[in-house]
């Protein structure tokens, strides 16, 4: 079991839906990012929330839209996606470097799998 | 600025080293070292931030070169256990010499050790 929960494990939604996935920790990390992982490739960043903040956007198109409530959740707001857009979401989280620069591993969560039909 | 990881992929025998390497054309504040197993999420392994560390974690160490940019995973008398994907991670520094946090994957080394 991870220490970064991710909701829902799987996701259908066709070109027209709005959906959302969730993230949370309880891990007292100050950073949490969302990564895209498609088949067979590396995880691929798109955003960085650093203190509830967003720290980087890694030129993700508009129709993904991130949000951060509070410094245990992250989520993404999916809108007009493509098909293209199917694959694994990855969250994951990390402790302020400020103090420690070792102790900033990436905890990641288990997932959202996401089909676009 | 994703990394360049060596080789593709490593198949093994239990018992057997193996050497990943892991190379940017930036000069890095890090270099994150991960491994995947199908179906699960990606799981850390270490850290390396100064150039000559080396750092171990049981049977799997790792070294950075800072000058060259470069890092190395060693896998020691593997195990089954071992098999999955090792994705290196780096973050590139920046001007004040830190990093802003953004760290981006290597394509990945699939390492498979039969019995």
């Amino acid at each position: 079991d991870t220490e970064v929960t991710q909701t829902p494990k799987h996701l259908v939604m066709g070109m027209t839906n709005k959906k959302s996935l969730k993230c949370e920790q309880h891990m007292g990390h100050r950073a949490m990012y969302w990564y895209k992982q498609k088949a067979k490739k590396p995880p691929e960043l798109m955003f960085v929330y650093s203190y509830e903040k967003l720290s980087i956007n890694e030129s993700v198109p508009s129709r993904f839209s991130p949000e951060c409530p509070n410094s245990s959740l992250l989520n993404l707001h999916l809108h007009a996606l493509q098909p293209e857009d199917s694959a694994l979401y990855l969250c994951a989280s990390s402790p302020s470097r400020d103090r420690d620069p070792y102790n900033s591993p990436l905890h990641f969560g288990n997932g959202t799998r996401l089909t676009v039909t | 600025q994703q990394p360049v990881q060596s080789p593709q992929a490593v198949i093994l025998r239990e018992g057997e080293d193996a050497v990943i390497n892991c190379s940017s054309s930036k000069a890095l504040y890090s270099v994150h070292w991960y491994r995947q197993k199908h179906g699960e999420a990606p799981v850390f392994l270490m850290i390396l931030l100064k150039g000559g560390e080396q750092k171990g974690h049981e049977k799997i160490s790792a070294s950075f070169n800072e000058k060259k940019q470069q890092s190395s995973l060693y896998l020691t008398a593997s195990q089954l256990s071992y098999s999955g994907t090792y994705f290196c991670g780096t973050e590139p520094r920046v001007n004040y010499g830190g990093s802003q946090g953004n760290l981006i994957f290597g394509k990945g080394t699939k390492l498979s050790v039969k019995p």
